[in-house]
């Protein structure tokens, strides 16, 4: 069955820090892929997303992305984290094929300030 | 509105009992997802809409189960003799279409506790 990965449940770091969250998935075809944040109290929203082209695409916030085929991998990056960037991320994938989104189980994220 | 609405926001029911979930999507999308979401988890996909008809509902989990879209624009979802199990937050999207117009813009959720 298709699946997404996020390798880490639980993240803290402290503001300035730079960030990488890792998203795996399993499918072999071709995908379009997702990062959404959902800030506290808030619903979900679109980071950036990836259809094809450059594998390194960037999105809101000074967030970006890339795209490593080989790997089934969509790291999300920051260079260096804000204390507004407390949220949980989810990593999705969508099968070319299909209009499902296939979700990770999500990341939180908590900046210290 | 500019935004996905979803009412109620939270609900709380008895084992046993019926409820109805409203999604009102943003004007103009044809596509309309609804998901769930339990504790500690991603969403789950349960039904897809492309204007009035269901064109999969392979994710709704069993037959008390049921959602409509009667005129192409706002859906219910709805479940029957709700059971504890069925306690998650049920989110609703909708997006222009398919393909690069795939994203998808969700609404709060209706968060269900079935007690």
């Amino acid at each position: 069955a298709q699946s997404v990965s996020q390798h880490n449940h639980h993240v803290i770091l402290s503001e300035a820090a730079s960030l990488e969250l890792g998203c795996n998935y399993s499918y072999g075809g071709t995908v379009n892929l997702f990062w959404y944040v959902q800030y506290p109290g808030q619903h979900l929203q679109l980071l950036l997303k990836y259809f094809s082209g450059d594998p390194l695409v960037k999105g809101i916030k000074g967030f970006e992305a890339e795209f490593i085929k080989s790997k089934f991998s969509f790291n999300l990056r920051k260079p260096s984290v804000q204390w507004s960037d407390t949220a949980e991320y989810f990593c999705a994938v969508n099968p070319a094929s299909n209009y499902q989104l296939i979700w990770g189980a999500g990341t939180k994220l908590i900046i210290k300030p | 509105g500019a935004g996905v609405s979803q009412t109620p926001s939270n609900k709380v029911t008895e084992k046993g009992k019926y409820v109805e979930l409203r999604c009102d999507p943003i004007s103009g999308h044809t596509a309309l997802y609804w998901y769930r979401q339990s504790l500690g988890q991603g969403p789950e996909f349960l039904i897809y809409f492309q204007g009035t008809g269901a064109a999969d509902d392979s994710g709704l989990p069993n037959d008390r189960f049921f959602a409509v879209r009667p005129e192409g624009s706002v859906s219910t979802l709805k479940i029957q003799r709700t059971e504890r199990g069925d306690s998650a937050v049920y989110l609703c999207a909708s997006s222009l279409g398919q393909g690069e117009d795939t994203e998808a813009f969700f609404g709060q959720g209706t968060r269900l506790t079935v007690v």
